[in-house]
C-alpha cells in the first residue's frame, strides 16, 4: 500500500525556518517524482515546488523561489522541503504527492498533510 | 503561466441529480487535465487524468471530457458521499496550477 506521511510542522515566527519531510513506503520511491502542495486554511491548492525521480529537475513556484529548496533522499525513501524566511502567507497545511504512473503533474497518491503556521 | 478558472465556484444539488462543472485554461492544454476531490480535513484525492481517464477504484458516475481550454467534470447521479470540493488542475507546464475549486453542497 502507497503511503505518504508528512512531518515536520508546527509553529514558527515570521523569518524563521521549517523542515518538512515526507515518508514514502508501499513503491519505488526512486521511480518517481515527488511535488508538495499547499492549502492556506479556507483556500484552495496551491502548487509549492517538484522533483523529479534523481533530482535533476527541480521547479519552484514564484512564490516560494529562492526561500524555499526541495530535496529528496532516494536511500531514505524520503522528501524534504527547506523552508526559510518565513511569512505569514506561507501559513497552510502542506501536502506530498506522488507524480501518477501515467501521468507527470497528476497527482496519484497524497500525504495527510502538516500544518505550518507563521505567526508572531 | 496557464491560468486556471473553474465555474461555478459553489453548486447546490440534490441526490440523484447531474452535476457539471466546467474548468477553462488560458491557453491550450491539450488533454493535460486533472480532477481532484477534496473532502473537509482531507487530503486531494485523483479522480480524472488526461482529461478523461478515470482513476483506479473512482467509480464510473464520474467523468471528464474536453480538449484545448475547456473541460468539464460530470457527475451522472450525485451520491450523498460526493460532496465535497473539486479543483481543476492543468497538467501541461510548470506551474502545475489549479483552478480556485467548486464546492458542490447539498440543496
Amino acid at each position: 500500500e502507497v503511503q505518504l506521511v508528512e512531518s515536520g510542522g508546527g509553529l514558527v515566527k515570521p523569518g524563521g525556518s521549517l523542515r518538512l519531510s515526507c515518508a514514502a513506503s508501499g513503491f519505488t520511491f526512486s521511480s518517481y517524482s515527488m511535488n508538495w502542495v499547499r492549502q492556506a486554511p479556507g483556500k484552495g491548492l496551491e502548487w509549492v515546488s517538484s522533483i523529479s525521480s534523481s533530482s535533476s529537475y527541480i521547479y519552484y513556484a514564484d512564490s516560494v523561489k529562492g526561500r524555499f529548496t526541495i530535496s529528496r533522499d532516494n536511500a531514505k525513501n524520503s522528501l524534504y522541503l527547506q523552508m526559510n524566511s518565513l511569512r505569514a502567507e506561507d501559513t497552510a497545511v502542506y501536502y506530498c504527492a506522488r507524480d501518477s504512473d501515467i501521468v507527470l503533474m497528476a497527482y496519484d497518491y497524497w500525504g495527510q498533510g502538516t500544518l505550518v503556521t507563521v505567526s508572531s | 503561466d496557464i491560468q486556471m478558472t473553474q465555474s461555478p465556484s459553489s453548486v447546490s444539488a440534490s441526490v440523484g441529480d447531474r452535476v457539471t462543472i466546467t474548468c477553462r485554461a488560458s491557453q491550450g492544454i491539450s488533454s493535460w487535465l486533472a480532477w481532484y476531490q477534496q473532502k473537509p480535513g482531507k487530503a486531494p484525492k485523483l479522480l480524472i487524468y488526461a482529461a478523461s481517464s478515470l482513476q483506479s477504484g473512482v467509480p464510473s458516475r464520474f467523468s471528464g471530457s474536453g480538449s484545448g481550454t475547456d473541460f468539464t467534470l460530470t457527475i451522472s447521479s450525485l451520491q450523498p458521499e460526493d460532496f465535497a470540493t473539486y479543483y481543476c488542475q492543468q497538467a501541461n507546464s510548470f506551474p502545475p496550477r489549479f483552478g480556485q475549486g467548486t464546492k458542490v453542497e447539498i440543496k
